[in-house]
Parts: C-alpha cells; sequence; structure tokens
C-alpha cells in the first residue's frame, strides 16, 4: 500500500490560513469518509486534530478544519499561530489494505 | 493515559516484546493500534486489533513476524515482534481507537490518545 501524497512543506505567517494537501486513491480517501489528521512536535505524541474527514475533537481549537473532495483530503489551518508550527500527517482507513498515513507536512510558521 | 514499554537494542533476527498500559479509560471498549515512526521519517501503521481482542489486523511490512495482542483483564496491549531487521527499527506508539470495532481497529474513527513512544533499535 503507497503513502499518502503530502507536500513536503508548508508555510505561512502568523494570522494567516494554509491549506496541506493530502492525496490518495479511491482505494483509500476517495473510498470512505474516514481521513484523520494529526499533529506531532518532534518528542512528543502525536495529536489528533480531524478525524472522519471533518470532525475536530473536543478541545482542538476551530482554526482547524478538514475536508475533501475526491481522492484528495485536506486539512487547512486558519489564523496561524506560532505553536502550530509543527509534523502534520493525514491518514485513511484502507479497507482490506488497512491503513495508510501520508508522508508528513512540516509547517513553518515565518 | 497509554505508556509503552519493552523497546531496546536487538539484534537482527532478534525478538522483543512492547507493552502499552492503558489508564483513564474503560481499555476492553477501545480497538488499540500500533504506529510506528523510523527516524527521520514518517508515521507508519504496524498493527490494530478490535475491542474484544479477536480480530487482529498487520501491516504487509510486518506480517508473519509481529503479534498484536491484548489482556483486558490487565488493561495492556502487546507487540511481539520477532525477526527483526534493521528497518525494523523505529518509535513504536501504541494508540488508542475510537470505538470498539474491526474498522476502528484500523483508525477509522482516528487515534484519539497516543503513547510517548518506545525505541526499537535493531543493530548488531
Amino acid at each position: 500500500q503507497s503513502a499518502l501524497t503530502q507536500p513536503p512543506s508548508a508555510s505561512g505567517s502568523p494570522g494567516q490560513s494554509v491549506t496541506i494537501s493530502c492525496t490518495g486513491t479511491s482505494s483509500d480517501v476517495g473510498g470512505y469518509n474516514y481521513v484523520s489528521w494529526y499533529q506531532h512536535h518532534p518528542g512528543r505524541a502525536p495529536k489528533l486534530m480531524i478525524s472522519e474527514v471533518s470532525k475536530r475533537p473536543s478541545g482542538v481549537p476551530d482554526r482547524f478544519s478538514g475536508s475533501k473532495s475526491g481522492n484528495t483530503a485536506s486539512l487547512t489551518v486558519s489564523g496561524l499561530q506560532a505553536e502550530d508550527e509543527a509534523d502534520y500527517y493525514c491518514c485513511s482507513y484502507a479497507g482490506s489494505n488497512n491503513v495508510v498515513f501520508g508522508g508528513g507536512t512540516k509547517l513553518a510558521v515565518l | 493515559q497509554l505508556l509503552e514499554s519493552g523497546g531496546g537494542l536487538v539484534q537482527p533476527g532478534g525478538s522483543l516484546r512492547l507493552s502499552c498500559a492503558a489508564s483513564g479509560f474503560t481499555f476492553s471498549s477501545y480497538a488499540m493500534s500500533w504506529v510506528r515512526q523510523v527516524p527521520g521519517k514518517g508515521l507508519e501503521w504496524v498493527s490494530g486489533i478490535n475491542g474484544g481482542g479477536a480480530s487482529t489486523y498487520y501491516a504487509d511490512s510486518v506480517k508473519g513476524r509481529f503479534t498484536i495482542s491484548r489482556d483486558n483483564s490487565k488493561n495492556t496491549l502487546y507487540l511481539q515482534v520477532n525477526s527483526l531487521r534493521a528497518e525494523d527499527t523505529a518509535v513504536y506508539y501504541c494508540a488508542k481507537g475510537g470505538c470498539s470495532n474491526t474498522i476502528c481497529a484500523r483508525g477509522s474513527q482516528g487515534f484519539d490518545y497516543w503513547g510517548q513512544g518506545a525505541l526499537v533499535t535493531v543493530s548488531s
């Protein structure tokens, strides 16, 4: 099972919005509404930011939002803050192929 | 809270058993998974198990070498890792699924809590 495709890096200034894409296939992202997004600061445990394409867990700021169109899912971070600087990973249920993660996107807040 | 243990340095071909002690939630009501991160690389799902423990799932890269299990009486998740290779060197995280069923064992509702990770180094 190939990894989902994410841009290696993204950046924005404080207060701006940035969108990170996650492209898969009809066997994973496009086939199910089971895409999740994780924030990972090196040395810390990953944190669930979005589940089931667009659901935001309790405690996650509403600056984080998720969407999907066809085989591509997206994570948008609005009103960028310094603490948003981290690695972000998408993940999709993939049926018989189980689970696939994206390669990760390093978000820089300039 | 999820707390992994059992990591360490092991020779190629060797074995280890990773443990993940859970607290703060009804362990048997949730599927669990192991996810690993090779140093400097991205996250890779390794294995998942449903809440009751009857259904298990594995990534192709570890199938036949790794075995996931759980003891709901001890609130503990395990990963037996055998025939280790250099490419298995990674930080291994246990992660809680959003429900008990088999698709939650494969992240359908996301992994909502993660441990701090256990480092496994495979080297001679």
